[in-house]
């Protein structure tokens, strides 16, 4: 079992809803991450928060917003989503920024 | 950006067979991991190694960070091994980690 919980698990969404994905971890880690996922591409990097602060915002549209209520969750709150924004959205955490990275199970989201 | 290259791209091999994966990276890094993909989308952290050795079970790993390359050993395969192989690595601590893309195994019984 995961360490870093992702709910929901799968998540299907019209273009004008608007959801969150949830993340949690419990092992007292200071870095989170959000990380999309297209089918057969690596994970690419979208957010990185740092001690609850935002640190890393890899130019990601504004209709996804991230929030870090206190050092164990983080959540994304999408907004008008595209059909291409469909991927399997992937949450993790690390001791420090610079330290082993531990993956969520994900969250695979459908736009339609 | 960095640039990360991932070799083989694919490797398909009978059980109880030995690999190794190779990750190039254009520049030094400060941080550079190894993770593995099941076919149910599961990431998990094989190893955490900017530079040296490690060895955990079947599974080693060796980085030259001078030479700019990191090999994933993998030996006397098993059916559970199949999936991809990512390797990551960050240039910056500002910089978060970039994925190469993948080595995909298949162990065949």
């Amino acid at each position: 079992d995961t360490e870093v919980t992702q709910t929901p698990k799968h998540l299907v969404m019209g273009m004008t809803n608007k959801k969150s994905l949830k993340c949690e971890q419990h092992m007292g880690h200071r870095a989170m991450y959000w990380y999309k996922q297209k089918a057969k591409k690596p994970p690419e990097l979208m957010f990185v928060y740092s001690y609850e602060k935002l640190s890393i915002n890899e130019s990601v549209p504004s209709r996804f917003s991230p929030e870090c209520p206190n050092s164990s969750l983080l959540n994304l709150h999408l907004h008008a989503l595209q059909p291409e924004d469909s991927a399997l959205y992937l949450c993790a955490s690390s001791q420090v920024q610079v330290a082993p990275l531990h993956f969520g199970n994900g969250t695979r989201l459908t736009v339609t | 950006g960095i640039q990360v290259e991932q070799s083989p791209p694919d490797l398909i091999l009978q059980e109880g067979a030995n690999s190794t994966l190779r990750c190039n990276f254009s520049d030094s890094v400060n941080n550079l991991q190894w993770f593995h993909q099941n076919p149910w989308g599961q990431l998990i952290n094989l190893f955490y190694i900017p530079s040296g050795t490690k060895q955990n079970g079947r599974l080693s790993a060796t980085t030259v960070a001078t030479e700019r390359y990191s090999l994933l050993y993998i030996s006397s395969s098993q059916t559970t091994d199949s999936g991809v192989y990512f390797c990551a690595v960050e240039y910056r601590s500002a910089d978060g980690l970039t994925f190469g893309k993948g080595t995909h195994l298949i162990i065949q019984p």
